[in-house]
């Protein structure tokens, strides 16, 4: 079965790092970009960034530019984010997604990032 | 950046009627390849986002043929031929030509 299967949201409190996963299993990791997506609550959907099948290419939103860092473990199966400096406006949902014939073919349930003091 | 606007709003369907979504980008999503990078997706309620048609008119694996899209350069359409109940959600148009990659804000599909 394809999967996706993201963890690590929490709440946080401003300033502080975070650091979300993204496990996948039923595909070949390793052949396919993929990207992190949010969603504020109530709001619409807001790509953060993706990785290329080797890690060689990283492209953020420009909020994530500096603060936000993705990586991936094809060993592993496995996407990260790394957050640091978060604000109170990074709180969203946080979905991993594939990328495939120019979509994000298949999505994660997502896991609740909540930054509040 | 490419910023993409999606119309109406809001939807009220009846079951058995075409819908009707708009979305219009700032910039041509042609690419040099030949291919349109707009793709569009489904929330349904509570539930991830799930990809609907892809390269602006290729419906995706499993979706049924009364959702097409259409459209070219910056304006494009996706049809419902006869709603569903199950086709309840927001709509979302993305495009992927180039990043920052940028989703419409979203059309809200209801029942009548």
């Amino acid at each position: 079965e394809v999967q996706l299967v993201e963890s690590g949201g929490g709440l946080v409190q401003p300033g502080e790092s975070l650091g979300l996963s993204c496990v996948v299993s039923g595909f070949t990791f390793s052949n396919y970009w993929m990207a992190w997506v949010r969603q504020t609550p109530g709001k619409g959907l807001e790509w953060v960034a993706n990785i290329n099948t080797d890690a060689t290419t990283k492209n953020y939103v420009e909020s994530a530019k500096g603060r936000f860092t993705i990586s991936r473990d094809n060993a592993k199966n496995s996407l990260y984010l790394q957050m640091t400096s978060l604000r109170v406006e990074d709180t969203a949902v946080y979905y991993c997604a594939r990328s495939s014939n120019g979509a994000f073919d298949l999505w994660g349930q997502g896991t609740m990032v909540i930054v509040s003091s | 950046d490419i910023v993409m606007t999606q119309s109406p709003l809001s939807l009220p369907v009846t079951p058995g009627e075409p819908a009707s979504i708009s979305c219009r980008s700032s910039q041509s999503l042609l690419h040099s390849n030949g291919y349109t990078y707009l793709a569009w997706y489904l929330q349904k309620p509570g539930q991830s986002p799930q990809l609907l048609i892809y390269l602006g008119s290729y419906r995706a694996s499993g979706v049924p043929d009364r959702f097409s899209g259409s459209g070219s350069g910056t304006d494009f359409t996706l049809k419902i031929s006869r709603v569903e109940a199950g086709d309840v959600g927001v709509y979302y148009c993305m495009q992927l030509l180039r990043t920052p990659l940028s989703f419409g804000g979203g059309t809200k599909v209801e029942i009548k």
